[in-house]
């Protein structure tokens, strides 16, 4: 089974900044199955990104993703308010950990 | 567009079992692949298992083998996910997802709203 690991695990920024997530497989994994999710503390977890760089359906193009193998980044170029959240990589099946992006 | 919705909050005795279920409306289950994720308080998202029922596969996280079950009801376009033998540290939030993007791998794009089990005697 693939451990994903993702840091930070915490990243500190104020609006407008640019935040940048890592996500790293333990092996090299398919890009196509690499997917990123955006929760919120009560809310059901949204899916942001799939196929590693694919953006989900009314997602906003200030969200993106890259990568390949075992090295994953989304990147959010100018964070909003509302994007404060914990973010996610997936690959079939399991999670990272989690990287809490926070003011 | 298909939603889930899944069933009530439940408390359970340790050792007992809890069974959620996953009802899909707008459409059914019948070509998505479901999986099921839960988030104990304080810790993040952990895939417990899932179903793809144009196979009638069922793939279960090495931690949850032998002690959940995710079964497919496609007449009612419901999913359950039973765990057994539970303890405190079952105590989570539990979600449903599927997969409803042909191109996207599986990734899950439509989540039920979640289900808080209590595991406390």
């Amino acid at each position: 089974e693939t451990v994903l690991t993702q840091s930070p695990v915490t990243l500190s920024l104020s609006p407008g900044e640019r935040a940048t997530l890592s996500c790293r497989a333990s092996q090299n994994v398919d890009s196509r199955y690499l997917a990123w999710y955006q929760h919120k503390l009560g809310q059901a977890p949204r899916l942001l990104i799939y196929g590693a760089s694919s953006r989900a359906s009314g997602i906003p193009d200030r969200f993106s993703g890259s990568g390949s193998g075992t090295d994953f980044t989304l990147t959010i170029t100018r964070l909003e308010p509302e994007d404060f959240a914990v973010y996610y990589c997936q690959h079939l099946g399991p999670f990272g950990q989690g990287t809490k992006v926070e003011i | 567009q298909v939603q889930v919705v899944q069933s009530g909050a439940d408390v359970k005795k340790p050792g007992s079992s809890v069974k959620v279920s996953c009802k899909a409306s707008g459409g059914t289950f019948n070509s998505y692949d479901i999986s099921w994720v839960r988030q104990a308080p304080g810790q993040g998202l952990e895939w417990m298992g899932g179903i793809i029922p144009m196979f009638g596969l069922t793939n279960y996280a090495q931690k949850f083998r032998g002690r959940v079950v995710i079964t497919l009801d496609e007449s009612a376009s419901t999913a359950y996910m039973e765990l057994t033998s539970l303890t405190s540290q079952d105590t989570a939030v539990y979600y449903c997802a599927t997969a409803t993007i042909p191109e996207a791998g599986g990734a899950l794009d439509v989540w039920g709203q979640g289900t808080l089990v209590t595991a406390s005697s």
